[in-house]
């Protein structure tokens, strides 16, 4: 069955260090990836998304993500942190099994950010 | 542009009570439209999608149900609530290609006493 997974379900960064959130996915088709980003008591906004050519897109607020098709992966990345950033992260992928538009949500990353 | 509404914001109800959620899409049509679930701690439970008015295909069978009566309007509702049924609702929308992003709402709040 298909599956995004995030392994990190809290991570804790100072603020201006470099941050990397992990997601990893399984599909045996090229996958559409998404990242979105939730702060608490909001609903999510979608940061970025991949769907095919240029492995490394560029999203909102100053986040990145590559796809890498040989390590299934698809990490989210920003060279310095701000304050602003503490929120929940979620990756998400296109679910080939289901209907057409459906996602398949990893079950989140929380960011805290030390002062 | 295109905009998400959910009401109400937050929802505080006693168990047995019945439940009815909005949520309307401005801006698009004939998109597709999602409900889902978050509970306390964990990731997100898509419960029901619609692709078309009066088109609701049920993910997990539960105390809720859903209706689509009109093409940019999802409603979410229970005839009685359960304890379980606490969380935050999250309404979303995509483009009807299949192929697109979805948007979501700001969300509602729902406290089962």
């Amino acid at each position: 069955a298909q599956s995004v997974t995030q392994p990190d379900i809290h991570i804790t960064v100072s603020e201006g260090a470099s941050l990397e959130l992990r997601c990893n996915y399984s599909y045996g088709a090229t996958p559409y990836l998404f990242w979105y980003v939730q702060s608490p008591g909001q609903g999510l906004q979608l940061l970025l998304k991949y769907f095919s050519g240029d492995t490394l897109v560029q999203g909102i607020k100053g986040f990145e993500a590559e796809f890498k098709r040989s390590q299934s992966s698809f990490n989210l990345r920003k060279p310095s942190v701000h304050w602003s950033d503490a929120a929940e992260y979620f990756c998400a992928g296109r679910d080939y099994g289901g209907s057409q538009g459906n996602l398949i949500f990893g079950k989140g990353t929380k960011l805290s950010v030390k002062p | 542009s295109q905009t998400i509404h959910q009401w109400p914001a937050t929802l505080v109800q006693p168990v047995g009570s019945p439940l009815s959620l909005e949520c309307t899409v401005e801006g698009t049509s004939n998109p597709n439209l999602y409900w889902y679930r978050q509970a306390a701690g964990r990731g997100l439970q898509l419960l029901f999608y619609s692709v078309g008015i009066g088109q609701i295909s049920s993910e997990v069978p539960q105390n809720l149900s859903a209706s689509r009566p009109q093409d940019r309007q999802f409603i979410l509702s229970s005839k009685k609530l359960l304890l379980s049924d606490s969380g935050f609702y999250l309404c979303a929308w995509s483009g009807s290609s299949g192929y697109n992003e979805q948007f979501f709402g700001p969300g509602t709040r729902l406290t089962v006493l």
